[in-house]
């Protein structure tokens, strides 16, 4: 399978403890972004990378919240002493080049905090 | 700001053409984007439009009028297996970003 995967699919929590989900993209893109999405609603924009460099952020991003893409392959989104408002499911998405015209999504991570 | 509308939900009947509107209040614009997303699964890419005017695609075709902020879908022969979110999302002026609708749920009945 040559598209986006992400892991796990599922995660349970309890409010307090901290949580860490891994986004896997298509080998060659060099773009790499992560988005929420909550029941009814459509994606929403968090952040995203160039290769390593994580370039924007959104305010939704809060302090509890921190992404890496180490070696600029696969990423990493931590969130710190969850609550229960960050219950939702969290998107990867990667792509090729500057303006390029499609973003890939993976399956994503669907997070309960109890 | 940001601003995306479409309705939330729309019922159909299988075999029949339905239109899904999209109207945008957005501070940048590159470009438009419908993807279909069934439940508890990822967005798939369905279209994309940059210029103004219609792209169509086997039974999906997607039309955009910038001087208007505005985009629609348009299935045609629905099949059931149609219903889904359908969601339209606008990329901002460096590419990077994509701001989406809340999504309309197309429910499609035999």
């Amino acid at each position: 399978d040559t598209g986006v995967s992400q892991d796990p699919r599922h995660k349970i929590t309890k409010r307090g403890q901290n949580v860490t989900f891994r986004c896997d993209p298509i080998s060659e893109h060099n773009r790499l972004y992560w988005y929420r999405q909550t029941l009814g609603q459509g994606p929403e924009f968090l952040t995203y990378f160039q290769n390593e460099a994580q370039l924007e952020k959104s305010r939704l991003l809060s302090d509890r919240f921190s992404a890496e893409r180490p070696k600029g392959s696969f990423s990493t989104l931590e969130i710190q002493r969850t609550e229960q408002g960050d219950s939702a499911m969290y998107l990867c998405a990667s792509s090729l080049g500057l303006t390029t015209t499609r973003k890939y999504f993976g399956p994503g991570t669907r997070l309960t905090v109890t | 700001g940001q601003n995306i509308d479409q309705p939330t939900e729309m019922t159909a009947t299988e075999g029949a053409i339905v239109q899904i509107n999209c109207t945008y209040q957005t501070s940048g614009f590159n470009g438009l984007f419908w993807y279909q997303q069934h439940a508890g699964e990822a967005p798939t890419f369905l279209s994309y439009n940059v210029l103004d005017g219609l792209e169509e695609k086997g039974r999906f075709s997607s039309f955009l009028s910038r001087s208007k902020g505005y985009s629609y879908l348009l299935l045609k022969e629905l099949q059931m297996k149609d219903s889904a979110s359908y969601l339209c999302a606008v990329r901002d002026n460096a590419g990077n970003m994509l701001t989406f609708g809340g999504g309309t749920r197309l429910m499609v009945k035999p």
